[in-house]
């Protein structure tokens, strides 16, 4: 079975300050990669995805992150926070025949 | 489009109450799918359905019964309430398995 792995469970940072979140999966095939987040009292969305192609995809809200096969991990970066981007985000992976599997969530508080 | 709601949107119940919570989705998904988000836990899937007439069970199952007589409509049936099945309730659909999951409001439920 796969697995997805979100080291940070909580985040604080001010604005203006950069953002990485770090993912990891552990198949070993064809994946799918998703990034979604969750805003207060609503639900989750997509932020943007990788299927193939330019390892470094741009997402909405200046979101961007990057596939790395050999580290099986796609970080989720932004340069400079707002604090609108106070959220949780939650990688997702599907690959081969599994259902889509969801990291626990990393919870992004970011003070003005 | 509606995209995917869900019915209701708060409900509680008293222990050993049954109760359907109602999903619906207007975008011809083939695949639709049932979490449970708790603090900490991020999301479990419960159960999940490639197609109509076609269901399997998730992550954490045990309480919940589902069925897909439609392409469009996945309820979920809480068998018997108990305390530990208060949460916030999501389903989601897509396309595929491996496709962007399109999520629902969510339904919090609070079981007494």
């Amino acid at each position: 079975a796969q697995s997805v792995s979100q080291h940070n469970h909580h985040v604080i940072l001010s604005e203006a300050a950069s953002l990485e979140l770090g993912c990891n999966y552990s198949y070993g095939g064809t994946v799918n990669l998703f990034w979604y987040v969750q805003y207060p009292g609503q639900h989750l969305q997509l932020l943007l995805k990788y299927f193939s192609g330019d390892p470094l995809v741009k997402g909405i809200k200046g979101f961007e992150a990057e596939f790395i096969k050999s580290k099986f991990s796609f970080n989720l970066r932004k340069p400079s926070v707002q604090w609108s981007d106070t959220a949780e985000y939650f990688c997702a992976v599907t690959g081969g025949s599994y259902i889509p599997t969801f990291g626990r969530g990393t919870s992004l508080i970011v003070h003005p | 489009n509606a995209g995917v709601t869900q019915t209701p949107k708060f409900q509680v119940l008293k222990t050993g109450q049954s109760m359907t919570l109602q999903c619906a989705q207007d975008m011809n998904h083939e695949y639709m799918s049932w979490y449970r988000q708790d603090p900490g836990m991020g999301l479990r899937l419960i159960h999940y359905s490639v197609g109509a007439g076609i269901t399997d069970q998730g992550e954490v199952p045990n309480g919940y019964n589902v069925s897909r007589s439609t392409t469009e409509d996945f309820p979920l049936r809480l068998l018997s309430a108990a305390p530990s099945q208060t949460s916030v309730y999501f389903c989601a659909s897509s396309y595929s398995m491996l496709e962007t999951q399109y999520f629902g409001p969510g339904t919090r439920l609070l079981v007494l």
